[in-house]
């Protein structure tokens, strides 16, 4: 069964330096997302991304993070200077459409830890 | 703010069915409720989802109340694997809206 796929699985960086977490979304997904968790808290939407260009983004994703399709096959999370606030763990998803009938299918995420 | 409210957590004998509810009684004539499961930090599994008729696939059975206020999750034969957090989601709009995920129910299979 085709799945999303997340590299690197964690993510060691100092604080102020950038990382960029990358996913491969389902080959015929069109919507990708990006979602973060925070250690004990609950899954947290960061923002969709359609046809090259943000669709929504939360209040989170501020002028730090920035996402990318830099290619037909990966879609990246940028944070330009990481917090320890950052500290959590990042998960890509995709869906084959944007209506209510097409679930989001995750990736099993990246853990990223800034010290 | 998740618009469902579940159980904070729910014991179930292995082999048993696992029944979790959850409620939604503001959703939309067009939203979908949709049920997701994450185990351990893993990342949220689909498990279902459904508009008003009764869904069935391989993982669970989705019951949706006739007034679509809410909904019962149900695991057939609960295996210790299924120990996960469920997550219940009312999907708003459409376009690229994602899911907004609320606290849960942890789901704890017992042996």
């Amino acid at each position: 069964e085709p799945e999303v796929t997340q590299t690197p699985s964690h993510q060691v960086t100092q604080m102020g330096q950038e990382v960029i977490l990358r996913c491969v979304p389902i080959s015929n997904h069109l919507y990708f997302y990006w979602y973060r968790q925070i250690l004990g808290q609950k899954v947290e939407f960061l923002v969709s991304f359609y046809n090259n260009e943000i669709s929504e983004k939360s209040e989170i994703f501020d002028d730090q993070f920035s996402v990318e399709r830099p290619d037909g096959s990966n879609f990246t999370l940028k944070i330009r200077s990481t917090k320890l606030e950052d500290s959590a763990m990042y998960f890509c998803a995709s869906s084959e459409v944007g209506t209510y009938n097409s679930p989001l299918h995750f990736g099993n995420g990246t853990r990223l830890t800034v010290t | 703010d998740a618009k469902t409210t579940q159980p904070p957590s729910m014991d179930c004998a292995e082999g048993r069915a696992a029944n979790l509810p959850c409620n939604h009684s503001t959703i939309s004539g067009n939203e979908y409720v949709y049920w997701y499961r994450q185990i351990h930090s893993q990342g949220p599994q689909y498990i279902i989802h459904g508009l008003k008729n009764n869904e069935t696939n391989e993982m669970a059975s989705l019951i949706i109340t006739e007034d679509r206020k809410s909904s019962t999750l149900i695991l057939p034969h609960a295996t210790l694997r299924d120990t996960a957090v469920y997550y219940c989601i009312v999907r708003p709009g459409g376009g690229a809206d994602g899911l907004t995920f609320g606290k849960g129910t942890h789901l704890i299979i017992q042996p």
